[in-house]
């Protein structure tokens, strides 16, 4: 069965320094996502992206993060200078029909990435 | 604005015994809403959904959820837990961005 995979499973950096998260959705998905779940709170939506533009983002998703897709199969999320509250699980989901999550679409979580800010 | 709460942290269940997991929503329009598990150090899997259809939906491993919409609740339950259902539990609301509950962590006991 297709899975969304998610590398790496852990990430330490230091404060200030860029990462980047790195998604393979299912192959034949057309809209992409970003979430994070903070230790003890709840998973957050950070943006959705469709035809290689953003197509919704929360106000979590401020300047310092981006996503791309840079070729035909990884979507990626960069967060250009971590802070220690950029610490979290992040996980990238997939779905194949209408982004704005109407009925009957289903989006598919990877394993998550879980990051670690020192 | 939608929301979802869950109305319980922890639940804690004998092996073999019925599960209830509660939750409410609210929504300007008609919600699309599901069920996530997501067992220790793996992602969320989906448990099931519903979108309007009919109301009692079931999903795997023996788990369904009756939307109620003048409660405005879609609790998920199963007849009888396994010792393998012991993992967290959200509930979800889809607008435009997929809205998660707090989550219930379930434990089963032998």
């Amino acid at each position: 069965e297709p899975e969304v995979t998610q590398t790496p499973s852990h990430q330490v950096t230091q404060m200030g320094q860029e990462v980047i998260l790195r998604c393979v959705p299912i192959s034949n998905h057309l809209y992409f996502y970003w979430y994070r779940q903070i230790l003890g709170q709840k998973v957050e939506f950070l943006v959705s992206f469709y035809n290689n533009e953003i197509s919704e983002k929360s106000e979590i998703f401020d300047d310092q993060f981006s996503v791309e897709r840079p070729d035909g199969s990884n979507f990626t999320l960069k967060i250009r200078s971590t802070k220690l509250e950029d610490s979290a699980m992040y996980f990238c989901a997939s779905s194949h029909l209408s982004g704005a999550g109407g009925p009957g679409d289903t989006q598919y979580f990877g394993p998550g990435t879980r990051l670690t800010v020192l | 604005a939608q929301s979802v709460t869950q109305l319980d942290s922890h639940v804690s269940v004998s092996e073999g015994t019925p599960v209830l997991l509660r939750c409410n929503y609210s929504s300007s329009y008609s919600p699309s809403l599901f069920w996530y598990v997501q067992h220790p150090n793996k992602g969320l899997q989906l448990l099931l959904k519903y979108t309007s259809a009919a109301t009692l939906v079931k999903g795997i491993n023996g788990f369904e959820a009756e939307f109620k919409k003048s409660e405005t609740s879609f609790h998920l339950t199963k007849p009888s837990a396994h010792m393998s259902d012991a993992a967290e539990y959200f509930c979800v609301v889809s607008d435009r961005a997929l809205t998660f509950g707090s989550g219930t962590r379930l434990q089963v006991q032998p």
